[in-house]
């Protein structure tokens, strides 16, 4: 069963503009990860945070962790037109990883 | 960097074809999984394996099986292909170690399954 669940579905923003993205979940994790997809490729990791952190930087990325409210953000700062994408979080959880549906970001040049 | 290389991009095929979907890894990873995306539903996991001869059920593995002769192929297996299998198929690996903390999914270029 899913365990991510983003928002928003869809999001459309300037090129220099911030894109805010949110992952829900549902269980105790080891950690949480984002992934970017571009249209039709694979999955490409982006960013982890571990369950005992809670916030990180990479670059342009900062992901955000709250456990007692299980939810994540994904904040993409100065965006550019090569960042339109689809981005999903990611929990793994045992043996397996959870996905989300996904957001799907525009940067508009 | 590690390279997970899928056997084809598009691939059409027809109803109650047998079809083999090919996933080879070259860094030695134990685990490796199969998932397929549609649209609006994310990715969904449909086997996996944590070594050579081993599988485990996803949550959607029906109509699907999968091999794992050699630690670095993973084959998805449609005995008899259906229109409701059409759908992008992606494969990933991972090595496991003792701490969970810093690991992360490595995936293949997905294959876009067509069944007519």
């Amino acid at each position: 069963s899913q365990q991510g669940e983003e928002d928003p579905q869809a999001l459309s923003i300037q090129e220099g503009e911030n894109a805010t993205m949110n992952c829900s979940y549902k269980t105790s994790i080891n950690n949480l990860q984002w992934y970017r997809q571009n249209s039709g490729r694979g999955l490409v990791h982006l960013i982890l945070i571990r369950s005992n952190e809670r916030e990180k930087h990479s670059g342009r990325l900062r992901v955000t962790l709250d456990t007692s409210k299980k939810s994540s953000s994904l904040l993409i700062t100065a965006s550019r037109a090569a960042d339109t994408a689809s981005y999903f979080c990611a929990t793994d959880e045992g043996n397996q990883f959870y996905f989300g549906t996904g957001t799907s970001l525009t940067v508009i040049p | 960097d590690v390279k997970v290389t899928q056997s084809s991009r598009y691939l059409v095929k027809r109803t109650g074809e047998k079809v083999f979907l090919e996933c080879v890894q070259d860094m030695d990873h134990e685990n490796m999984f199969w998932y397929r995306q549609d649209p609006g539903l994310g990715l969904r996991l449909i086997y996996f394996s944590y070594d050579v001869k081993m599988k485990e059920k996803g949550d959607i593995p029906e109509g699907y099986s999968v091999s794992r002769e050699k630690k670095e192929r993973f084959s998805l297996i449609l005995e008899s292909a259906s229109t409701n299998q059409t759908s992008m198929y992606l494969c990933a690996s991972i090595h496991r170690g003792f701490s969970r903390a810093n690991e992360k999914l490595f995936f293949g270029s997905g294959t876009q399954l067509s069944v007519l």
